[in-house]
């Protein structure tokens, strides 16, 4: 199994471009989420979803998108990057909003 | 009050040594807790979940007290690889369906 799947691992961006994370599990697991993380910080919700086409909002949900047509899918997409959103973001999945979650291996983002 | 709050360290121990972290939550109807840990640069992994009994692996014991609201990870006789961010994980429970991470302790484990 390749657990949780995120790609790409590093991406820089100019301000105003858009782009999308993308975060993939096999695990069937009904709960997937989006965290970032800055540097000395712990990790702060973003959005979630505790299944196919349910979503909803975290902490910093401020310039994120997020859909969930399938399981195994929930990209993030950024609508116009800007530099306070330079970051690394994991995505995490679990078979519910109680249970430990998996996480995959992070995206490293830089916005200019 | 944050959800949940840590002491960020660092704690610098030598090999060997018994070190301990707490971790305070402010939701008493939190229903679920976990330690996890995270290298640098490196995704949180979990290292175990904490029930009302307390529960133990190997030289990791973690202790929920609900009356006080706060859980514990005590590690005895320390190893160089345990150097590494410690997260306090709670989910905050009634309609809250996420987990709320702490900002994390720092264990550096000395030669």
């Amino acid at each position: 199994n390749a657990g949780v799947t995120q790609t790409p691992k590093f991406q820089v961006l100019k301000t105003g471009q858009s782009m999308t994370l993308q975060c993939a599990q096999d695990m069937n697991h009904e709960y997937m989420s989006w965290y970032r993380q800055d540097p000395g910080m712990g990790l702060r919700l973003i959005h979630y979803s505790v299944g196919a086409g349910i979503t909803d909002q975290g902490e910093v949900p401020n310039g994120y998108n997020v859909s969930r047509s399938t399981t195994e899918d929930f990209p993030l997409r950024l609508l116009s990057a800007a530099p306070s959103q330079t970051s690394v973001y994991f995505c995490a999945s679990s078979y519910t909003g109680n249970q430990p979650q998996h996480f995959g291996d992070g995206t490293r983002l830089s916005i200019l | 009050r944050k959800e949940v709050e840590q002491d960020p360290g660092p704690f610098n121990v030598p090999e060997g040594a018994t070190v301990a972290f707490n971790c305070t939550y402010s939701n008493s109807a939190s229903q679920s807790f976990f330690w996890y840990r995270q290298d640098c640069r490196k995704e949180p992994k979990l290292l175990m979940s904490v029930y009302s009994s307390g529960n133990e692996d190997g030289r990791f014991t973690a202790q929920l007290n609900r009356a006080s609201q706060y859980i514990s990870l005590l590690i005895r006789d320390s190893k160089l690889s345990d150097s590494a961010t410690y997260l306090c994980v709670v989910n905050p429970g009634t309609g809250r369906r996420a987990l709320t991470f702490g900002s994390g302790t720092r264990l550096q484990v000395q030669p």
